[in-house]
């Protein structure tokens, strides 16, 4: 009940593109998705999170389009740049004091963006 | 202001001996959280501490321990090395002790055990 999984492993996107990257929960606690974007030699940085009272959530180029029903969340990147190459990790976490801190990660898609 | 800075960055131990890593929070967060982070097993929740007591621990054995500070502070030691040990170490802070939210991670302590 803890896992989250992620898909697609790797992604090889042209420029300008859009980049789908999926995961799916089962804990039906979990009320805290975030994204995380690492790039080599580096932690993760967080890029965009969402609850799961919202079905979508935008910022910039970056989308999190969320599922509940179907406990799934994904990531969206338009217009997707050389610069966004790197791996991406979707979390999940559950709001409360007994759960602290505590974040379950999936197992990362690394992203490649061709110029 | 400051991030989260991790110490040492590279780290070369051999197969039995012991090692402590260092992570300074950003000032004023009070959480510090532990990663593993391996090609094979991905990230992995080690331990979080708040206001020097350890709130969750993840599926490690006793080798892996840490410690908080008054400060926020914390250090995390494996004894007994492995050479499975080796991996990234990553230390993460948040403000807050409910939610990781505005969670900031470090760069990293990379562990190689030989």
């Amino acid at each position: 009940q803890q896992q989250v999984k992620q898909s697609p492993q790797s992604l090889i996107v042209q420029k300008g593109g859009i980049s789908i990257i999926n995961c799916a929960y089962e804990n039906t606690a979990f009320d805290y998705f975030p994204w995380y974007q690492q790039f080599p030699g580096k932690g993760p940085a967080l890029l965009i999170a969402i609850r799961p009272d919202v079905s979508e959530k935008k910022e910039g180029r970056f989308t999190i389009s969320f599922n509940k029903s179907a406990k799934q969340f994904s990531l969206h990147i338009m217009d997707s740049q050389p610069g966004d190459s790197a791996t991406y990790f979707c979390a999940a976490s559950r709001d409360s004091m007994e759960y602290g801190n505590k974040l379950v990660f999936g197992a990362g898609t690394i992203l490649r963006v061709k110029s | 202001k400051a991030g989260v800075t991790q110490t040492p960055r590279y780290l070369i131990k051999t197969r039995g001996q012991q090692v402590t890593l260092s992570c300074s929070p950003i000032s004023g967060h009070r959480s510090v959280s532990w990663y593993q982070q391996t090609p094979g097993q991905g990230l992995q929740f080690l331990f979080e501490y708040f206001s020097e007591t350890q709130r969750n621990k993840g599926n490690f054995p006793g080798r892996f321990s840490g410690r908080q500070f008054s400060n926020s502070r914390s250090e995390m030691n494996v004894s007994t090395l492995e050479l499975g040990d080796s991996a990234l170490y990553l230390c993460a802070s948040s403000l807050r002790g409910q939610g990781p939210y505005g969670y900031t991670f470090g760069s990293g302590t990379r562990l190689t055990v030989v």
